[in-house]
């Protein structure tokens, strides 16, 4: 167990649907990173929130969206889904939100889009 | 944007060191320089990371050349739990990130 909690594990969903994932970083971490990881694009980073804040963005579709919460758990919600979208969505977490941080991933949920 | 190339695969021998490679010929002053794994279906997993300097951890070692151009992961003794895809990423102070497309690992035993 990394500390990182990340549900549902598993989520099977109809094209044109909404999802939420949630992610619940390690204890004392401020910082939650969304990563997608599809078998054609590898890992891609999505986005960063540090304590409540949007800190960075990557390759995340407008379709998509997160928030950080005051508790510091975070969620990524997914609409209009699209075959493409299914993937593995990684959520993780670090104390502080530079670049000398290391960070500890969850096991991920697997989306799949019908 | 700075990026990275690392190998396609590499093969190992059980209880044998491993070296591997990246490059990042267009890293910036402020990029450190960051190593995860990942095993089959589970999330990456953190080895190490540095910015100039060679670091040691209980892992693993983290080569760095002088330019900083290019770093080497290295894996002092393979064991088959070492098989893994590894990711040589750089992350910079404004905490864009750039995955390298991995080197799946593959030890014999």
């Amino acid at each position: 167990d990394s500390g990182v909690t990340q549900t549902p594990k598993h989520l099977i969903t109809a094209t044109g649907q909404r999802v939420t994932l949630r992610c619940s970083p390690r204890s004392g971490d401020l910082s939650v990173y969304w990563y997608q990881q599809s078998l054609d694009q590898g890992l891609q980073f999505l986005i960063q929130y540090y304590n409540g804040e949007e800190r960075a963005k990557g390759n995340i579709l407008e379709r998509f969206s997160a928030q950080q919460f005051p508790d510091l758990h975070s969620e990524l919600n997914l609409s209009s889904l699209e075959l493409g979208d299914s993937a593995l969505y990684f959520c993780a977490s670090s104390v502080g939100g530079g670049s000398n941080y290391g960070y500890t991933f969850g096991s991920g949920t697997r989306l799949t889009v019908v | 944007d700075a990026k990275t190339t690392q190998p396609n695969s590499m093969e190992s021998n059980e209880e044998e060191p491993v070296h591997l490679p990246c490059n990042h010929s267009t890293i910036s002053g402020t990029d450190y320089i960051h190593w995860y794994r990942q095993l089959p279906s589970q999330g990456p997993e953190y080895v190490i990371h540095g910015l100039t300097s060679n670091v040691n951890n209980r892992m693993a070692s983290l080569a760095i050349a002088e330019d900083r151009k290019s770093s080497t992961l290295i894996l002092h003794r393979a064991t088959l739990r070492d098989a893994a895809v590894y990711y040589c990423i750089l992350r910079d102070n404004f905490n864009k990130f750039y995955f390298g497309s991995g080197t799946k690992l593959n030890v014999k035993p």
